[in-house]
């Protein structure tokens, strides 16, 4: 069965860091390209970025709203993705998912439960 | 960027009613939709991808069309289990990008 579990949110100041990682299993992880996607309370979902495998290099996109503030990592030894962010801002808080692309399609054909960050003085 | 704009945002019916969604690109992305379901507290479902194609175990009321521009999910007979948020994504290019969802509520 393929699982996802976020872990790592909580309360931070602005201006301050969380690391979020992400813990696969049930698939083989190292294969697929790894996306977050954010959902403030009450509004909807926004891309936020893109891991890609080691075929294509691990190379990343970002979300122009994240760009230079977040940043992506994956272990497939250990099947875990993470997002670093520095420099929050209120406008960060949000749930979080991980979320399995799709062969394929780009889509997201699985995600996890969400962690909540909440980035408030 | 490429925006979605979904319509209605919220709607309102009935079990059994015949729903339709539709989702509109600011710019051709060909095929490269999916739509998703959300239900409150809950992460998003993957119902539909390549604007056509059902995900596995996905009932089969559920249908999308479209191409280019302009896209629509249909719920052929809808069920209680069915009221929730529907989000449609283009991933044909970078950003990628979500309509800002469609509430379905029970009349």
């Amino acid at each position: 069965e393929v699982q996802l579990v976020e872990s790592g949110g909580g309360l931070v100041q602005p201006g301050g860091s969380l690391r979020l990682s992400c813990a696969a299993s049930g698939f083989t992880f190292s294969d697929h390209y790894m996306d977050w996607v954010r959902q403030a309370p009450g509004k909807g979902l926004e891309w936020v970025g893109r891991t890609r495998n080691k075929a294509n290099s691990y190379t990343t996109e970002y979300a122009a709203s994240v760009k230079g503030r977040f940043t992506f990592s994956r272990d497939d030894s250990k099947n875990s993705l993470y997002l670093q962010m520095n420099s929050l801002k209120t406008e960060d808080t949000a749930v979080y998912y991980c979320a399995r692309v799709h062969s394929g399609s780009n889509c997201y054909d699985y995600w996890g439960q969400g962690t909540l960050v909440a980035v408030s003085s | 960027d490429i925006q979605l704009t979904q319509s209605p945002s919220f709607l309102s019916a009935s079990v059994g009613d015949r729903v339709t969604i539709t989702c509109r690109a600011s710019q051709g992305i060909s095929s490269y939709l999916a739509w998703y379901q959300q239900k409150p507290g809950k992460a998003p479902k993957l119902l539909i991808y390549v604007a056509s194609t059902l995900q596995s175990g996905v009932p089969s009321r559920f249908s999308g069309s479209g191409s280019g521009t302009e896209f629509t999910l249909t719920i052929s007979s809808l069920q209680p289990e069915d009221f929730a948020t529907y989000y449609c994504q283009q991933l044909n290019s970078y950003p990628l990008t979500f309509g800002g969802g469609t509430k379905v509520e029970i009349k």
